[in-house]
């Protein structure tokens, strides 16, 4: 199994300001995702990574960035956020095969 | 494309009733089926698996078996509880490609003492 971090759990700030959502896991799996949970609770993958140095989008469109400069850390950043990206979002990290993914805790993220 | 589709809640029901939540999904390929579960404030568990066809995952009580001939995968428990309380979620997962979970819209489920 993976433990996978994230941080904050809870962000409120205000429209325009630059954030930054950390997720972190421990167990080396190359795969990581992103995936945003809208208030009616279905979850839309925003973006994904096969390993370091690859990114690529989702099937939904975010205005966020990702990295992954090391194995555990796939972190996700907003350079300028609006209400419209108020959301939960969820990190999850998988490994080649049939296995199944695991995920964070999630960041619940309200722009005012 | 690749989808799953699942019952609509919220599901209501008395403690040590029956669950069934439906799921369907498309049949491209030969997808893993995954069942998560979100209990309040927190992120996705998973809650069984199943990877071929006639696979019958389970975990604390519940089950579901991996039906090609009907595309199914659906969720069964023979009596709930009210911690069960929470968002289950179907998931396909393709075996090509970025391999990254497909989910259903989610059933809630409430279980009243």
């Amino acid at each position: 199994e993976a433990d996978i971090y994230q941080t904050p759990r809870y962000l409120v700030i205000g429209t325009g300001k630059k954030i930054t959502l950390e997720c972190s896991q421990t167990m080396g799996h190359d795969k990581m995702y992103w995936y945003q949970q809208d208030p009616g609770m279905e979850l839309h993958l925003i973006h994904y990574s096969y390993g370091v140095n690859s990114t690529e989008k989702g099937d939904l469109s975010s205005e966020s960035t990702v990295s992954r400069i090391r194995t555990e850390h796939f972190p996700l950043t907003l350079e300028s956020a609006r209400p419209s990206h108020t959301s939960q979002y969820l990190c999850a990290a998988g490994v080649n095969g049939y296995n199944e993914q695991f995920f964070g805790p999630g960041t619940r993220l309200t722009v005012l | 494309g690749n989808s799953v589709t699942q019952m609509e809640g919220p599901v209501t029901l008395s403690e040590e009733a029956f669950l069934t939540i439906n799921c369907t999904y498309t049949a491209t390929g030969y997808p893993s089926l995954f069942w998560y579960v979100q209990y309040p404030g927190e992120g996705l568990q998973l809650l069984l698996k199943a990877t071929k066809a006639d696979d019958k995952g389970s975990n604390k009580g519940f089950e579901a078996t991996y039906r090609k001939e009907t595309t199914s995968f659906h969720l069964e428990k023979g009596s709930v509880q009210v911690s069960d309380s929470a968002v289950y979620f179907c998931a396909r997962l393709g075996y090509t490609g970025r391999r990254a979970l497909t989910f259903g819209s989610g059933t809630r489920l409430q279980v009243q003492p």
